[in-house]
């Protein structure tokens, strides 16, 4: 167990619709970070959160959008959602900013239909 | 553009051998290195890293060797075990600063199987 926990574990939706994924990182981590992991693909960086501010961005879609909370919890935004956007969403967190080792969670699996 | 790869999408072995996991990368910025274990259903967890001024950092059955100049590293479990059974991702970030910060960049990842 990491000590980061993300919910829901499965979301399943249709097309068009808007979901919220969420993360809780370990207890005294500052830094929150969130991948993408699609069916023939590695984990793909998304964005970064540090101490409520973002911090770095990756090939995030337009469409999705992303915040960290004054506890520290992060919450994912995916809208006009697309099949291709069925993939396991990863958050990460770390003690600072520019912590190379990241302690990840389990992961929601997001299915669009 | 994958700038870290993985180019064997598995790897077999026969509990008590030498596994060997390659990865190879591109972007001469990178400076850290890391691999992480995953099992099915769970997140990735961290396993080793190095930096790019050591070749070599050894933790118990685990030693990831770095070469700069063919920007290749590898990573090597003895002896196996069949709990080591799992996907491998190689992972490389630069120096924070800038906009790389804590940013990871992975590779596709190996799955290993380590047979009885």
């Amino acid at each position: 167990d990491s000590g980061v926990t993300q919910t829901p574990k499965h979301l399943i939706t249709a097309t068009g619709q808007r979901v919220t994924l969420r993360c809780s990182p370990r207890s005294g981590d500052l830094s929150v970070y969130w991948y993408q992991q699609s069916l023939d693909q590695g984990l793909q960086f998304l964005i970064q959160y540090y101490n409520g501010e973002e911090r770095a961005k990756g090939n995030i879609l337009e469409r999705f959008s992303a915040q960290q909370f004054p506890d520290l919890h992060s919450e994912l935004n995916l809208s006009s959602l697309e099949l291709g956007d069925s993939a396991l969403y990863f958050c990460a967190s770390s003690v600072t900013g520019e912590s190379y080792e990241q302690y990840f969670g389990p992961g929601t699996r997001l299915t669009v239909t | 553009d994958q700038q870290v790869k993985q180019n064997s999408p598995s790897l077999s072995v026969q509990e008590g051998r030498i596994s060997i996991l390659n990865c190879d990368y591109t972007n001469s910025m990178f400076d850290y290195f890391l691999w992480y274990k995953k099992y099915p259903a769970e997140g990735p967890t961290f396993l080793i890293s190095i930096s790019s001024i050591k070749d070599k950092n050894e933790d118990g059955r685990f030693t990831v060797f770095l070469n700069k100049s063919a920007k290749h590293l590898s990573l090597h479990i003895v002896p196996s075990q069949p709990g080591d059974s799992a996907v491998y991702f190689c992972a490389a970030s630069a120096t924070p600063g800038g906009t790389s910060y804590g940013k990871l960049t992975f590779g596709q990842g190996t799955i290993l199987t380590v047979h009885p």
